[in-house]
């Protein structure tokens, strides 16, 4: 990818599980941000955590932030089968404004 | 919420003709837009900035003679695959921000390019 990796690239768990996927990266950035995508179609974006934030939660998301180790974790929890989609973290660079998108990770949940 | 719009959501050509991809801004403003290309299982691959009223930034190795981008208003900006040939075949998705350079990404619904 243009950025980083995600890890790991495919996930595949039973509805009710937790579903934790990792990002890193490789610059200084502004934000970081975490995007699903159901098969064919565009991006919806799910949360924003900024370089100076460690963790953020959003209904069954938590996201958190490591800026020493530039990485990140998208955790799921109680996941539902309709979780299943891909789901990319993207960085903005520090002082830039383009997102660049790491390899993503593709998640099967189970019913 | 902010919507982008995008069209046509798959088209098939044939080798040697040019394909239009329009993407718009349905309830905002976007004086810049973003173009990306997605391989099958692939991640998203940023090929363009697209700014309004100016030419586009393109990203290294995109040849932006092959992928023109017009961004005439601040509501639409095009992306045409001119010469298309069989390794233009994607997934090409445009996006934009409605607000600050930190803001989250507004993404289109895509467009898969066929080329034959």
């Amino acid at each position: 990818s243009q950025q980083g990796e995600e890890d790991p690239q495919a996930l595949s768990i039973q509805e009710g599980e937790n579903a934790t996927m990792n990002c890193s990266y490789k610059t200084s950035i502004n934000n970081l941000q975490w995007y699903r995508q159901n098969s064919g179609r565009g991006l919806v974006h799910l949360i924003l955590i900024r370089s100076n934030e460690r963790e953020k939660h959003s209904g069954r998301l938590r996201v958190t932030l490591d800026t020493s180790k530039k990485s990140s974790s998208l955790l799921i929890t109680a996941s539902r089968a309709a979780d299943t989609a891909s789901y990319f973290c993207a960085t903005v660079n520090t002082g830039g404004f383009k997102t660049i998108f790491g390899a993503g990770t593709r998640l099967f949940v189970k019913a | 919420g902010a919507v982008v719009s995008q069209h046509p959501s798959r088209v098939i050509c044939k080798s040697g003709t040019s394909v239009k991809i329009e993407c718009r801004s349905l309830d905002f403003q976007a004086t810049t837009m973003f173009w990306y290309r997605q391989f099958p299982k692939q991640s998203l691959m940023l090929m363009a900035t697209s700014n309004e009223g100016s030419k586009a930034t393109y990203e290294q190795g995109v040849e932006k003679d092959k992928f023109l981008i017009n961004h005439a208003s601040l509501t639409l900006s095009t992306l045409t695959v001119t010469s298309a040939h069989p390794e233009d075949s994607s997934f090409y998705i445009c996006s934009a921000r409605d607000s600050s350079d930190n803001s989250p990404l507004h993404f289109g619904n895509g467009t898969r390019l066929t080329v034959t």
